[in-house]
């Protein structure tokens, strides 16, 4: 199977900051790599597709990067209703792995 | 609109088995590869299992090929997951979860059930 590492596992921010996130496969994915948001008590939530696509509704501060075995998700501008934890998901090949998850914290 | 509610959930013993269940609304069910996606305890998020949308292709998690099975009703528009031989690390909210794509292999999951607690 392949292996997603995310990093960094948590990071402490204030609103207005810019922030990546990334994920790294053990493989080549070409673009097959999606993000989601989870907040506690909700469903996730897709934020993008083919390692760049931005998932309809999804505010333009979010924007996702990379290509192969290397990925990132970067919030421009952080908003109080950014502070949740995110994966990644590679939708490559079966069975799909998430990354660890990345949780964004308030400092 | 787009609907997964996932129903079946409950506090069980070990070794027993259960049948998750998830109702489809909004959207053609049987065009769509569907999955279930779960969450322990102060854990991240872990895929399960994915059909495709006539059923005949499935896929599983290492950690839970042989104890589960998924399977679909599409004239029910429903999603099912058995769970046997249920285990603690069994514990999580299940989730079930669209593809995006219509053609097997997906493009990640676009619409997302509120989930079902299973207790074990």
């Amino acid at each position: 199977a392949i292996q997603m590492t995310q990093s960094p596992s948590s990071l402490s921010a204030s609103v207005g900051d810019r922030i990546t996130i990334t994920c790294r496969a053990s493989q080549g994915l070409g673009d097959d790599l999606s993000w989601y948001q989870k907040k506690p008590g909700a469903a996730p939530k897709a934020l993008i597709r083919d390692a760049s696509t931005l998932q309809n509704g999804v505010p333009s501060r979010f924007s996702g990067g990379g290509s192969g075995t290397d990925f990132t998700l970067t919030i421009s501008s952080l908003q109080a209703e950014d502070f949740a934890t995110y994966y990644c998901l590679q939708d490559r090949s079966h069975p799909w792995t998430f990354g660890q998850g990345t949780k964004v914290e308030f400092k | 609109d787009v609907q997964l509610l996932e129903s079946g959930g409950g506090l069980l013993q070990p070794g027993g088995s259960l049948q998750l269940s998830c109702a489809a609304s909004g959207f053609t069910f049987s065009a769509y590869a569907m999955n279930w996606v779960r969450q322990a305890p102060g854990k991240g998020l872990e895929w399960v299992s994915s059909i495709s949308g006539r059923g005949e292709i499935t896929s599983y998690a290492d950690s839970v090929k042989g104890r589960f099975a998924i399977s679909r009703d599409n004239s029910r528009n429903t999603l099912y997951l058995q769970i046997n031989s249920l285990r603690a690390e069994d514990t999580a909210i299940y989730y079930c979860a669209k593809d995006m794509s219509s053609t097997w292999g997906g493009k990640g999951l676009d619409y997302w059930g509120q989930g079902t607690l299973v207790s074990v």
